[in-house]
């Protein structure tokens, strides 16, 4: 399964824009990256997807380049609600009866201030 | 929907003991699996499941077993509990065809004296 590598933590302010940039060098041709979001003493929420170029939901953008090696999640204007940690996972739910999992990685600590 | 439930929602055991936790989805998914999280760290895979039957082992498999007798339920037992086994047990559940979207429980946070 291919690894991630995250910042550990990133700080911000409110109404500013934040990007938050994952590594990925061994993805596999199948993997799709996520992004998953953690509240303190609650599971993790799905917050977007992609395979290739970008994606945008009500939520966030993730951008990913053509050659698949790393992506970056983009929160627009974030709030003090979105102090929160930020996991980033490649793999294929989808090819499950082949041993599709995914695996999390450390996360993103991200602190919003006033 | 109730979504993904999981009980209990605390637990502290004796080194030793056994204890089952469980794990109910209602949304028929096919793809479920179990987590742990210490403190300050990632999710661990455990065990998953891709359908009624079938169960492979995670990432820190050793101390837990499984079973998956309905699509519903998915428990996690601990034949015998031991100190590094306290963490945070989260169950999660997908419709793996629509991607990599996992459905998470509130977890169960259990403690081992």
């Amino acid at each position: 399964l291919a690894k991630t590598t995250q910042p550990i933590s990133m700080d911000s302010y409110e109404g500013q824009e934040v990007n938050i940039t994952c590594s990925h060098n061994n993805i596999a041709t199948n993997d799709y990256i996520t992004w998953y979001q953690q509240f303190p003493s609650q599971g993790p929420r799905f917050i977007i997807q992609g395979y290739k170029t970008k994606v945008t939901n009500e939520v966030a953008s993730l951008f990913i380049p053509a050659d698949r090696k790393s992506s970056t999640l983009s929160l627009p204007r974030v709030s003090l609600s979105d102090t929160a940690v930020y996991y980033c996972l490649v793999g294929d739910l989808m090819i499950y009866n082949q041993g599709g999992k995914l695996i999390f990685g450390q996360g993103t600590e991200l602190s919003v201030k006033p | 929907n109730a979504g993904v439930t999981q009980t209990p929602k605390f637990q502290v055991l004796k080194t030793g003991q056994s204890m089952t936790l469980q794990c109910a989805q209602d949304m028929n998914h096919e793809y479920m699996s179990w987590y742990r999280q210490d403190p300050g760290m990632g999710l661990r895979l455990i065990h998953y499941s891709v359908g009624a039957g079938i169960t492979d082992q995670g990432e820190v498999p050793n101390g837990y077993n499984v079973s998956r007798s309905t699509t519903e339920d998915f428990p996690l037992r601990l034949l015998s509990a031991a100190p590094s086994q306290t963490s945070v047990y989260f169950c999660a559940s997908s419709y793996p065809r629509d991607g990599n979207e996992q459905f998470f429980g509130p977890g169960t946070r259990l403690t081992v004296l």
